[in-house]
């Protein structure tokens, strides 16, 4: 069964940094692109970065290019959200999640960790 | 930035009835090397992840129940739920991966009466 569970959310004050994981299980995560997907309270949804297989390709949202840092370690079976100078506006509900074979939708989701910039 | 619209916002239906809701996108999201529409379409029931259901514009999902069906080409996209259950309750977003930023719908929130 293929699970993703992420941790590592709580409040943070703006400008400050935070940095999620998310534990893959059930699946050669190494054979799968990853991503992370976020939800601020009662919106919709909204695509944050995601990873190649190997790591060695990644891709943002342009809001948080230069702030947000994606990676993986594959021998871990873990994928990574470096947040650094946070904003108000990150606050929402962090999704990990799988890229389907051969496309970037998304075929698996984690249960999510929420993340809080308040000062 | 691809622009994915949805509508309605919301809707209310009976169980048993039949439900449409639409999916426009601002760029055809039909790839001419193989014909395949990159296109998505997720559930999000109260309190939980989303859950894809249909890729490809019209694939459902391994054990997706069969009322649920997607449609569409280019820019216009549709999912029908042809009878709709109570378990249904949820909001509905399509998500297109023709290109990066991936980007979703705003959902349409599906309510029953």
């Amino acid at each position: 069964e293929v699970q993703l569970v992420e941790s590592g959310g709580g409040l943070v004050q703006p400008g400050r940094s935070l940095k999620l994981s998310c534990a893959a299980s059930g699946f050669t995560f190494s054979n799968y692109g990853m991503a992370w997907v976020c939800q601020a309270p009662t919106k919709g949804l909204e695509w944050v970065a995601s990873i190649s297989t190997g790591g060695g390709n990644t891709y943002y949202r342009d809001s948080v290019k230069g702030r947000f840092t994606i990676s993986r370690d594959n021998a871990k079976n873990t994928l990574y959200l470096q947040m650094d100078s946070l904003r108000s506006e990150d606050t929402a509900t962090y999704y990990c999640a799988r890229h389907a074979d051969g496309t970037y939708g998304f075929d698996y989701w984690g249960q999510g960790v929420m993340v809080t910039v308040s000062s | 930035d691809i622009v994915m619209t949805q509508t309605p916002s919301s809707q209310a239906v009976s169980a048993g009835e039949k439900v449409t809701m639409s999916c426009k996108s601002s760029q055809s999201l039909l790839y001419s090397e193989n014909k395949k529409n990159y296109l998505a379409w997720y559930q999000q029931k109260p309190g939980q992840s989303p859950k894809l259901l249909i890729s490809w514009a019209s694939t459902r999902e391994s054990g997706v129940p069969d009322r649920f069906i997607g449609s569409g080409s280019g820019t216009d996209f549709t999912l029908t739920i042809s009878s709709v259950q109570a378990e249904d309750l949820a909001v509905y977003y399509c998500e297109q991966y023709y290109d990066t930023p991936l980007t979703f719908g705003s959902g349409t929130k599906l309510e029953i009466k």
